[in-house]
């Protein structure tokens, strides 16, 4: 049974770099059968695709995101990491990690329960 | 700028057949060849009910079909009951893009 779990800090201040892991268990984060993802959802209103990577190997970010997102992975530990920098408070957000059926055309068939970031001073 | 739009609302009685569309704005529907919607529960994880317009991943029930006409998919929840009261999301990748969200529909089990 695959699950993940997302971890970092509840609270950024503005202008500085939001930081989220997401841990993978039951499942291997190297696999190339899958391609894993970030989504938001600010409070009110809907969900919001980030970005998706591939074994390290291509990134796919969000246009309206990209200048500010990284997503990368660690596979020793079998995570995947999102950073985004210059955080405003448009950036307070339920952030989940999520893993795609296959490719990126594919839907995300498994979610993280996702974890509350809040930017304020 | 492409984008999927959904009702903000819908509602329909126990045992009733409701249907949420999802209509592709801005860009030629031919691009959103990958149409998936999930149902989400607030506080818990959204799950995915349907993609590639009519697929059902193991594990969901029939009652809940989805379809594809013109520039819009649409999905169908037969037979509701008090449980499918959540928020649902269309979803499509559409290139350049990559992945996009709708904006979201209420289902009220009135």
């Amino acid at each position: 049974q695959l699950q993940l779990q997302e971890s970092g800090p509840g609270l950024v201040k503005p202008s500085e770099t939001l930081s989220l892991t997401c841990t993978v268990s039951g499942g291997s984060i190297s696999s190339t059968a899958y391609y894993w993802g970030w989504i938001r959802q600010p409070p009110g209103k809907a969900l919001e695709w980030i970005g998706t990577i591939f074994y390290s190997r291509s990134t796919y970010y969000n246009p309206s995101l990209k200048s500010r997102v990284t997503i990368s992975v660690d596979t020793s530990k079998n995570q995947f990491s999102l950073k985004l920098n210059s955080v405003t408070v448009a950036d307070t957000a339920v952030y989940y990690c999520a893993r795609h059926l296959s490719t990126v055309r594919s839907p995300f068939d498994d979610w993280g329960l996702g974890t509350l970031v809040t930017v304020s001073s | 700028q492409s984008a999927l739009t959904q009702p903000p609302s819908a509602s329909g009685s126990p045992g009733q057949s409701v249907t949420i569309s999802c209509t592709a704005t801005g860009s030629d529907v031919g691009g959103y060849n990958f149409v998936s919607w999930y149902q989400h529960h607030p506080g818990k994880a959204p799950k995915l009910l349907i993609y590639e317009f009519r697929k059902r991943p193991s594990g969901v029930p029939a009652r809940f079909s989805g379809s594809k006409s013109d520039n819009a998919a649409s999905l169908t929840v037969s037979g509701l009951q008090a449980e499918d009261e959540a928020d649902y999301y269309c979803s499509s990748y559409v290139d350049d893009i990559h992945v996009v969200f709708g904006g979201g529909t209420k289902l009220t089990v009135l």
